[in-house]
């Protein structure tokens, strides 16, 4: 089955300690992307990747880091959490759609607690 | 700043009745218009999509409508039902400045039976 798995789901930790939060694909796809979701605020990229070893920044990659080391997979990393990174996230990857645009296929989601 | 402004953030509606979305934009370089769906506990999905050379695309009881002049689009669902109750989001991108979608704010749509 084509999908984006993300884990873990549900995590709650505490200020500064570091995490990793895994996003992987088994469609192949070249492009992918982290957003968080914010209520009010909709999705919010936080860094993408167009391909192996090209990652770029988003509309708010501070605090967060990524790798791209492998096609299928683009973990996203948080060295230090601090409470405004409690979110909901998601992995999506994309190719070019029906429609003549990129399609974002989106994981389940992973909501993160920083207390 | 949002550049992507979707209103409202919440509908309620008949069964049957007719839901409509809206969303604008700012930048005039975007040239793809998806909306996404977004079920409790899921991840968005592609709803349907417009570019800007039509006014309008239609699949099934969804149908965006786009006024590039007014740098507005908007979602209509007919005979809506219950199991259309659902988070929507609109989202614009410009396809020569890599493909990073900008989402408008959501709508939590709830059809009542």
């Amino acid at each position: 089955e084509a999908q984006v798995t993300q884990n873990p789901r549900y995590l709650i930790t505490v200020t500064g300690k570091k995490l990793t939060v895994t996003c992987s694909q088994n469609m192949n796809h070249e492009y992918m992307s982290w957003y968080r979701q914010d209520p009010g605020l909709g999705l919010r990229q936080i860094y993408y990747s167009m391909n192996v070893e090209v990652t770029d920044k988003g509309d708010v990659p501070e605090g967060y880091k990524v790798s791209r080391k492998e096609k299928r997979n683009f973990p996203l990393i948080l060295e230090s959490p601090s409470p405004n990174q409690t979110s909901l996230y998601f992995c999506a990857s994309s190719l070019r759609g029906s429609y003549g645009g990129y399609e974002q296929y989106f994981g389940p989601g992973t909501r993160l607690t920083v207390t | 700043q949002q550049q992507v402004k979707q209103s409202p953030q919440s509908l309620i509606v008949q069964k049957g009745g007719i839901s409509i979305i809206n969303c604008a934009y700012e930048n005039t370089a975007f040239d793809y218009f998806p909306w996404y769906q977004q079920f409790p506990g899921k991840g968005p999905a592609l709803l349907i999509a417009i570019r800007p050379d039509v006014s309008e695309k239609k699949e099934g009881r969804f149908t965006i409508s786009f006024n590039k002049s007014a740098k507005q689009f908007s979602l209509h669902i007919m005979d809506s039902q219950p199991g259309d109750s659902a988070t929507y989001f609109c989202a614009a991108s410009d396809e020569n400045a890599g493909n990073m979608l900008t989402f408008g704010g959501g709508t939590r749509l709830m059809v009542k039976p």
